[in-house]
């Protein structure tokens, strides 16, 4: 089946630094890929649509400038958490369509827990 | 955007009991999946659902998208069941608050 790779899992970090997430499809190719983020005891709140070739689309009250995105390959999106402060500390984690349309199931990494100092 | 409320938010239940989780959205979805969610956070993809009904062992699920729900049964439970169940709907996705499951042995 389809399966969808997220690197790291954790990370620990200063504030002010910058901090890069992958995610890859590992067996199919990907157009659009999907990222999230939960706060402890929280659901999963869609952050942005990362298009391949193309500028990400940011939901509502998620800055495009803190958030950066690449979709540089039909295989890999990446998130950079731009001077990451504590407030920016949760659980992102990315999905895929599993034959690259949205209305497919969607195939999800196993997250990234991101803790800043 | 889409409304997705799911119900109970809390479900407590003695192994090998049966529970039915509810999940209602406001509008037409073209993608209905429900997962669940294991400590760790991973998201266990349960059933892609966006009409009819499915089963899978234990777990079964129905949707109804003419009437805008989807229910999940959980029969004969275990412990290794508990967790968060999420309810997630397309276009988006977009999430239910999901329902935190405990099961007692």
């Amino acid at each position: 089946g389809a399966v969808v790779s997220q690197h790291p899992s954790r990370v620990i970090c200063k504030s002010g630094t910058s901090v890069k997430i992958e995610c890859r499809s590992l067996d199919f190719q990907a157009t659009t890929m999907f990222w999230y983020r939960q706060f402890p005891k929280q659901s999963l709140m869609l952050m942005a649509t990362s298009n391949e070739g193309s500028k990400a689309t940011y939901e509502q009250g998620v800055e495009k400038d803190k958030f950066l995105i690449n979709h540089a390959s039909l295989t890999l999106s990446t998130l950079t958490v731009t001077s990451a402060h504590p407030e920016d500390s949760s659980f992102y984690i990315c999905s895929a369509p599993g034959t690259g349309y949205s209305n497919q199931p969607q195939h999800f990494g196993d997250g990234t827990r991101l803790s800043i100092l | 955007g889409i409304q997705v409320e799911q119900s109970p938010p809390d479900l407590i239940l003695q192994e090998g009991a049966n529970s039915t989780l509810r999940c209602n959205f406001s509008d037409s979805v073209n993608n209905l999946q429900w997962f669940h969610q294991n400590p760790w956070g991973q998201l266990i993809n349960l059933f892609y659902i966006p009409s009819g009904t499915k089963q899978n062992g234990r777990l079964s699920a129905t949707t109804v998208a003419t009437e805008r729900y989807s229910l999940l049964y959980i029969s004969s439970s275990q412990t290794t069941d508990s967790g968060v169940y999420f309810c997630a709907v397309a276009p988006g996705l977009t999430f239910g608050k999901g329902t935190l499951l405990t099961v007692n042995p």
